[in-house]
């Protein structure tokens, strides 16, 4: 059964860079079905989308976000993988890592990085 | 942005009710719609997609309707397990957006 974990610093600093990295496990992360998705939650807030990618690499970002965020894909990891910088106390949330099949289907638990010096 | 508004934004309900919640698309979307669910602490399930179907493995108790601009997610029977946080997610458009959530808590 496919499973998604989310793995990275849970403290970062402002200004600098938030990196994620989404492991996929029990099956591929090149299916031609599926696109991988990163949303975030601020503690007690909503959900936001951060973007998108498919294993070729083509990818699709929130423009609210956009100027500082890149989405990767590593298909020999079967790992994709969030690069926010200049982060603030806002970016402070629960990052989710998604299988996106017409709509995120299959979600990670879950991680909380908090913006913070 | 394709904007999403549910409401109510909270929902006090009793065991054995039937509940409405109400999302509404700042342009049409046409069925280009789902929900979520969340509990506390825990990562959103998929519910329905495509305003109306639901995904496998969740019960019939839930149903979606609508198209264009108003959906509406509805419970029946509501069981103990079923009081969390609902969310409706359009998929018409890049970026996706989500409602601003309903809490569905117990009366």
């Amino acid at each position: 059964q496919l499973q998604l974990r989310e793995s990275g610093p849970g403290l970062v600093k402002p200004s600098e860079t938030l990196s994620l990295t989404c492991t996929v496990s029990g099956g591929s992360i090149s299916s031609s079905d599926y696109y991988w998705a990163l949303i975030r939650q601020p503690p007690g807030k909503g959900l936001e989308w951060i973007g998108a990618i498919y294993y070729s690499g083509s990818t699709y970002y929130n423009p609210s976000l956009k100027s500082r965020v890149t989405i990767s894909v590593d298909t020999s990891k079967n790992q994709f993988s969030l690069k926010l910088n200049s982060v603030t106390a806002a970016d402070t949330a629960v990052y989710y890592c998604a299988r996106d099949f017409v709509v995120p289907d299959l979600w990670g638990q879950g991680t909380l990085v908090t913006v913070s010096s | 942005d394709i904007q999403m508004t549910q409401f109510p934004s909270s929902l006090s309900a009793s065991v054995g009710d039937t509940v409405t919640i109400t999302c509404r698309a700042s342009q049409g979307i046409s069925n280009y719609l789902a929900w979520f669910q969340q509990k506390p602490g825990k990562a959103p399930r998929s519910l329905i997609y495509a305003a109306s179907s639901l995904q496998s493995g969740v019960p019939s108790k839930f149903s979606g309707s609508g198209s264009g601009t108003d959906f509406t997610l509805t419970i029946n029977s509501l069981q103990p397990e079923d009081f969390a946080t609902y969310y409706c997610q359009q998929y018409h458009s890049y970026p996706r957006t989500f409602g601003q959530g309903t809490n569905l808590e117990i009366k």
